[in-house]
C-alpha cells in the first residue's frame, strides 16, 4: 500500500500571502489529521477530519483551516501568513484516530 | 491540560540496549505511542500500547507501561547506528473531550559506533 503523500514538500512564501497544502491518505483511511511541528512548540495538533467533517480542532487561530474531500484527500489552508507559521506541517491518516500514519511533511518557510 | 514529558537526549554504544522514558499526565489516556523521526522526514509509527496492557514486545522493541505512575518506556535491544533519530512519545484519550494525539518533546537518541 502506498503511504501518506503530501504536496508540495517545500514551500517558500512571504508574509501576508496564503498557502494551501495537500494530503492524500493511505487508501481506505477516512481519518486525516494535521499537525504543526516547530523547534519551539514541538508537535501541535491542528485538526482532524473524518468523512468530510471536522471532528476535532486544536488551539490555532482561524487563519488555519482545512477540508476533506469525498475521496478522503485533505487540504489545509493558512491565510495571511506570519513569520511564526514557518514550520513542518505533517498530515497523518488512519482508519480512525487510534493508529495514525504520518506523511513526510511539507516544510513551509515564511519570509 | 494534558502533558507528555521526555528527556531530551540519550547516548548509547552500538549493540547496547537503549531505554527511552516518558511520563504523561492524563490518566484517561487510552493509547500510548512511540514514533521515530529521522532528519528531514515525517514520523514513523514504531509501536503502540493500549492502556490495559503492561507490556508489548515487537522484535527489538519492548514497551512497558506503568499506568499507576503514568510512565511509559521504550527499550530497543541491540541498538544499531540506524536507530539514531528522535523518538516521540504520544498519548491519546480516544473518545475523550480532546480526541487528539499529545506529543512529548522528543528524545534524541545518538548511537555511537
Amino acid at each position: 500500500k502506498a503511504g501518506v503523500t503530501q504536496t508540495p514538500r517545500y514551500l517558500i512564501k512571504t508574509r501576508g500571502q496564503q498557502v494551501t497544502l495537500s494530503c492524500s491518505p493511505i487508501s481506505g483511511h477516512r481519518s486525516v489529521s494535521w499537525y504543526q511541528q516547530t523547534p519551539g512548540q514541538g508537535l501541535q495538533f491542528l485538526f482532524e477530519y473524518f468523512s468530510e467533517t471536522q471532528r476535532n480542532k486544536g488551539n490555532f487561530p482561524g487563519r488555519f483551516s482545512g477540508r476533506q474531500f469525498s475521496n478522503s484527500r485533505s487540504e489545509m489552508n493558512v491565510s495571511t501568513l506570519e513569520l511564526g507559521d514557518s514550520a513542518l506541517y505533517l498530515c497523518a491518516s488512519g482508519v480512525g484516530m487510534e493508529t495514525q500514519y504520518f506523511g513526510p511533511g511539507t516544510r513551509l518557510l515564511v519570509l | 491540560g494534558e502533558d507528555v514529558e521526555q528527556s531530551l537526549f540519550l547516548s548509547v554504544r552500538e549493540g547496547d540496549s537503549s531505554v527511552i522514558n516518558c511520563t504523561y499526565t492524563d490518566s484517561s489516556s487510552t493509547y500510548l505511542y512511540w514514533y521515530k523521526q529521522e532528519p528531514g522526514a515525517g514520523l514513523q509509527l514504531l509501536t503502540y500500547i493500549f492502556s490495559n496492557m503492561d507490556m508489548k514486545q515487537d522484535q527489538r522493541l519492548t514497551v512497558l507501561l506503568n499506568k499507576k505512575d503514568k510512565h511509559l518506556s521504550l527499550r530497543i535491544a541491540d541498538t544499531q547506528t540506524g536507530d539514531s533519530a528522535i523518538y516521540f512519545c504520544a498519548a491519546l484519550n480516544y473518545g475523550g473531550a480532546t480526541n487528539k494525539l499529545i506529543f512529548g518533546t522528543g528524545t534524541l537518541l545518538a548511537v555511537q559506533p
